[in-house]
Parts: C-alpha cells; structure tokens; sequence
C-alpha cells in the first residue's frame, strides 16, 4: 500500500497570498495517477487535479498540480477567500488507492 | 449532467446490518469505477474500495476487507456498501465517487451518515 504524507498540517496564509502544498509517497506512483481534492466544511469534497497536473472542469487556473515519482505539488497562487479549506492528495495507481491526512489552509 | 445520488443517513444498533445506495445517472454506468470512502467525524478521507460495475470487479482496502461488502446492480445503475454486524465504530459520514479514466474521482455524491448507537 502506497503511504502518502501532506505537508504541513496546518498553513496559515492571507488573502491574495500563495499557498505551496505538499504531497509524498513512500514508493514512486506511476503515470502520475495523484489526485488532489479540496474539502469544505459540511461539504462532499471536490476533485481539482488529476494525473498531477491537469485541471478538472470548472476549476480555477490560480491551481495548479505539479510532480512526479514520490514528490507531489498543490500550488494556489493567489488565494481567494474561498479557498480556505482542507486538501487531500489521493494516489490512484495501485490498489488500495489511498488519500494523504490532509492540509487545513486557514485565514491568518 | 452526472449525477450521483445517495441514500439517507440511517440511525442503526451495533449488530444490525445495513445495506446503503448511491444511484448514478447522466452517463453510462457500466462503463466507470465507483468508490466509497468513509470520514469519521473531524477525520479525514478513507480510501474503502471501488468498484467496476460492468464486470463486477471489485476491489477493496485492507482495512475494509472482510467488513463490508461492495455490490452494484447494473439494471438500476446503482451501487452498494453493505455491513452484516454494524459496530459503533462504522459511525461516519461515507460517500460514493465515480472514477474517470481510473479512481480518480470526478464525480461525489452528498453523502450518507451512518450512526450507530445502542
């Protein structure tokens, strides 16, 4: 089982700010099936990028996915008050497909 | 449009058994994988099992193996995650979420909290 770890727990940014998140995973996932999802609270979450870099629909362009092997990256770059939430990476290489602990972007 | 829909949330007793449902509609059913991920309250999301509902093919995590049981019936274009003997553990909220080329999930329902309680 691919083990993936989210870093940091916890970011603490403004408004208009950019926001770097992380994503690693214990052995190399391939065809770069990594996912990232954003959660709100109350909320089912939401798909944002798949096979690392490609936008899902409807998804603004301040995100962008990037990374490849073991080393995964969320970039939002100019955070809008909406984008304070949770986000989860999730491989879908292997079987069990498995989702990192999650990053809280929050409101400094 | 695609759609999946998922029954309501159920209030249950440790050891009842428990059958719920997420319905798709707006594309072909056969033709995608659908999975279930659980969240228990302020946790986050746990990767259960998918499911191709063309052939059946079914496969789960771990963790999950042998707990629960993942069906679809194609005739209704519907999907399933069933317990036999409910714990107080299986207490969350779980959703249902359709794969696009692989499990990557484009697609979520609203999601079914399950409690159970004596």
């Amino acid at each position: 089982e691919i083990v993936l770890t989210q870093s940091p727990g916890t970011l603490s940014l403004s408004p208009g700010e950019r926001a770097t998140l992380s994503c690693r995973a214990s052995q190399s996932v391939s065809s770069s099936y990594l996912a990232w999802y954003q959660q709100k609270s109350g909320q089912a979450p939401r798909l944002l990028i798949y096979g690392a870099s490609s936008r899902a629909t409807g998804i603004p362009d301040r995100f962008s996915g990037s990374g490849s092997g073991t080393d995964f990256t969320l970039t939002i770059s100019r955070l809008e008050p909406e984008d304070f939430a949770v986000y989860y990476c999730q491989q879908y290489a292997t079987s069990p497909g498995t989702f990192g602990q999650g990053t809280k972007l929050e409101i400094k | 449009e695609v759609q999946l829909v998922q029954s309501g949330a159920e209030v249950k007793k440790p050891g009842e058994s428990l059958k719920i449902s997420c319905k798709g509609s707006g594309y072909s059913f056969t033709s995608y994988w659908i999975g279930w991920v659980r969240q228990m309250s302020g946790k986050g999301l746990e990767w259960m099992g998918i499911i191709y509902p063309g052939d059946s093919d079914t496969r789960y995590s771990p963790s999950f193996q042998g707990q629960v049981t993942i069906s679809a019936d194609k005739s209704i274009s519907t999907a399933y995650l069933q317990w036999s003997s409910l714990k107080a553990s299986d207490t969350a909220m779980y959703y249902c979420a359709r794969g696009m080329a692989a499990a990557d999930f484009h697609h979520w329902g609203q999601g079914t909290l399950v409690t159970v309680s004596s």
